[in-house]
């Protein structure tokens, strides 16, 4: 199984202010093979990024994907209020698993 | 529009199965692949498995094997989880997604509480 490790496990900013999330898998990703997802509470996730770097319908362009082989980053150039949030990313290079999640917080 | 509306919370004994249904809206099943992903409560995402567009591929994580199987009623353009030999860890929200075959995309169902408890 491909473990992902999330961090920081919470990320402390204001709005405005540039996010950076990491996500490190325990093997390579073919194809990187990596989505980001965003929940809310009380909410489903929301699919941000897709296939590392590439950005879902409906997604604003502050939030930008990265990363190849095992490591990879979320961006979210300047923080608004509603990206207040946990997201997680996700493999399906191997059987699919995600990773523990990141917090930003205000 | 597309809509995914999943059935409603269950409690569930100990060994005791569960089906959880996923209707679709303004799509046909056969069209796309369907997720279902699980969250214990105050916990991480978990994907369990997925349904092909034609119905006669799943893929589940291992760890579900044996327990887990997925149906499609095509009259009524429903998809269906079920879980049997139910543990008290086994509770947690449910939610299907419309996706791809590679990952859960834009459209989810608004989760299925199930809780498992004696």
């Amino acid at each position: 199984e491909i473990v992902l490790t999330q961090s920081p496990g919470t990320l402390s900013l204001s709005p405005g202010e540039r996010a950076t999330l990491s996500c490190r898998a325990s093997q390579s990703l073919s194809s990187n093979f990596l989505a980001w997802y965003q929940q809310k509470p009380g909410q489903a996730p929301r699919l941000l990024i897709y296939d590392a770097s590439s950005r879902a319908t409906g997604i604003p362009d502050r939030f930008s994907g990265s990363g190849s082989g095992t490591d990879f980053t979320l961006a979210i150039s300047r923080l608004e209020p509603e990206d207040f949030a946990v997201y997680y990313c996700h493999q399906y290079s191997g059987s699919r698993t995600f990773g523990q999640g990141t917090k930003v917080e205000i | 529009q597309v809509q995914l509306v999943q059935s409603g919370a269950e409690v569930k004994k100990p060994g005791a199965s569960v089906r959880v249904s996923c209707k679709a809206s303004g799509y046909i099943v056969t069209n796309y692949h369907l997720h279902w992903v699980r969250q214990a409560p105050g916990q991480g995402l978990e994907w369990m498995a997925i349904i092909n567009p034609t119905g006669i591929y799943t893929t589940y994580t291992p760890k579900f094997q044996g327990r887990i199987t997925m149906t499609r009623d095509t009259s009524t353009n429903t998809v269906y989880m079920d879980l049997s030999s139910l543990r008290p860890d086994d509770t947690a929200v449910y939610f299907c997604a419309r996706g791809s075959q590679q990952v859960p995309g834009v459209y989810w169902g608004q989760g299925t509480l199930v809780t498992v408890s004696s």
